[in-house]
């Protein structure tokens, strides 16, 4: 079946540094994927997304490439700052498998600390 | 601001005492969903209706129903809730048939304390 596995957290980091946060799946059909964003207390936010192979999707500093022959989405930042610190959520929707209703399926979440 | 909005933010019951929550959009999506979301984990669909045809997940307790009188708004009603149904409900919405991409838009949770 389909699934999302992403690098367990938490990761801590200081002002500035080098974000990876790894994202592999597995899917039957060609999903589209996604990175979700959680602060504290809050609901989701759509952060970015790709919908083919080789898309590059980005936001507000972020990226992620959708890489079908290693099945990745990698999300990476360049600089991160304090305001970053959240709950950050790869996810996929395959519409070949019950996402022709949009299900998305998840990984289990990265919590990201910044410090400053 | 076209957007999903969740009422209550906060909500305390009594254990076993039913309890509502409400979830509308101003996005004209087709698709609605709920989630249960507890600490630490990801979100954990409970069902979802796709225009007004209900979908249940397999695993997802009796105790939970869903309504959705109209496009804009769906309840998810507990009705005899138990200590472990503590929890963040995360509503969400999507437009499904005419997008690849399906991507969901959530509101900002109601947050549910079971006493």
């Amino acid at each position: 079946g389909n699934s999302v596995t992403q690098m367990e957290g938490p990761v801590t980091l200081s002002e500035e540094a080098f974000l990876t946060i790894n994202c592999t799946y597995t899917a039957t059909g060609y999903p589209s994927l996604f990175w979700y964003v959680q602060y504290p207390g809050e609901g989701l936010q759509l952060l970015l997304k790709a919908t083919k192979a080789d898309d590059k999707g980005s936001n507000k500093g972020f990226e992620a490439t959708y890489r079908k022959e290693t099945t990745s989405f990698h999300l990476e930042k360049g600089s991160v700052q304090v305001s970053d610190s959240a709950v950050y959520f790869c996810a996929l929707s395959d519409p070949y498998y019950g996402g022709s209703q949009g299900n998305l399926i998840f990984g289990k979440g990265t919590k990201l600390s910044v410090k400053p | 601001d076209a957007m999903v909005i969740q009422n209550p933010r906060y909500q305390v019951t009594q254990f076993g005492k039913p309890v509502t929550l409400s979830c509308s959009q101003t996005l004209n999506h087709n698709v609605m969903y709920w989630y249960q979301q507890k600490s630490s984990q990801a979100p954990k669909l409970l069902f979802h209706y796709y225009d007004k045809d209900f979908n249940n997940e397999a695993d997802t307790p009796d105790n939970f129903q869903s309504r959705r009188p109209n496009t804009s708004f769906c309840f998810l009603d507990i009705r005899s809730p138990g200590l472990g149904d503590a929890a963040m409900y995360l509503c969400a919405t999507s437009r499904v048939g005419d997008t690849a991409s399906h991507e969901q838009y959530f509101g900002p949770g109601t947050r549910l304390t079971v006493t």
